[in-house]
């Protein structure tokens, strides 16, 4: 039972742009720093955005990310079928049962 | 460039223990990084197991922390899982990977992967 909160699946033509909420609470989100993956099929998981809005070397500008209080967004823009993948948000909580925490996961498909 | 792989047993019997090792290559592995290893079972989504510091502070998932035993060797760039009393839940595709975490000066902590084996499947079944 994942405590960060994804929608399952987003999808939008090719160029253009979809967003992926990831919502948390003030033990994870509201306190820490957020990262995002990519995980094409088949394949493991890629580090797409770390410290909330970092990109690693090579993630093109297309990839960013934001916070706000307890959530998370990723906004990919110019969409490729490439983008097709699934993608997770990660963060610390701080609570009782502290320790890393991964979203839900959420489907991207390009019409 | 860095790279990590996993190695062990792809089939387990129930109750038995899951081994398995990560392999780092191509970098600096005694330095002020986590080992980290995450799981994701068929169909389903990313799973934290643990992590282990260079040094041998481990932090473990409480959900596992009375099944899971993580190790290094710094000798052999290599660190280690071990799940005991495995079942059918433990079913899924296992990853190592190397973790950045550290606290900023505001206090606020940052726990990312940033490379990642390929994964192995591990399935539990007699």
């Amino acid at each position: 039972q994942s405590v960060l909160t994804q929608p399952p699946s987003v999808s939008a033509a090719p160029g253009q742009k979809v967003t992926i909420s990831c919502s948390g609470s003030d033990s994870n989100i509201g306190n820490n720093y957020v990262s995002w993956y990519q995980q094409l099929p088949g394949t493991a998981p890629k580090l797409l955005i770390y410290d909330n809005n970092k990109r690693p070397s090579g993630i093109p500008d297309r990839f960013s990310g934001s916070k706000s209080g307890t959530s998370a967004t990723l906004a990919i823009t110019g969409l490729q079928t490439g983008d097709e993948a699934d993608y997770y948000c990660g963060t610390w909580d701080n609570s009782l049962s502290a320790g890393q925490v991964f979203g839900t996961g959420t489907q991207v498909t390009v019409l | 460039q860095l790279q990590l792989q996993e190695s062990g047993p792809g089939l387990v019997k129930p109750s038995e223990t899951l081994s398995l090792t990560c392999t780092v290559a191509g970098g600096s592995f005694s330095s002020s990084y986590y080992w980290g290893w995450i799981r994701q079972p068929p169909g389903q989504g990313l799973e934290w197991i643990g992590s282990i510091y260079y040094s041998g502070n481990t932090y473990y998932n409480p959900s596992l922390k009375s099944r899971v035993t993580i190790s290094v060797d710094t000798s052999k760039n290599q660190f280690s899982l071990k799940v005991n009393s495995v079942a059918d839940s433990d079913t899924a595709v296992y990853y190592c990977a190397r973790v950045v975490g550290y606290h900023d000066n505001s206090g606020h902590y940052t726990y990312y992967f940033d490379y990642w084996g390929q994964g192995t499947l591990v399935t539990v079944s007699s």
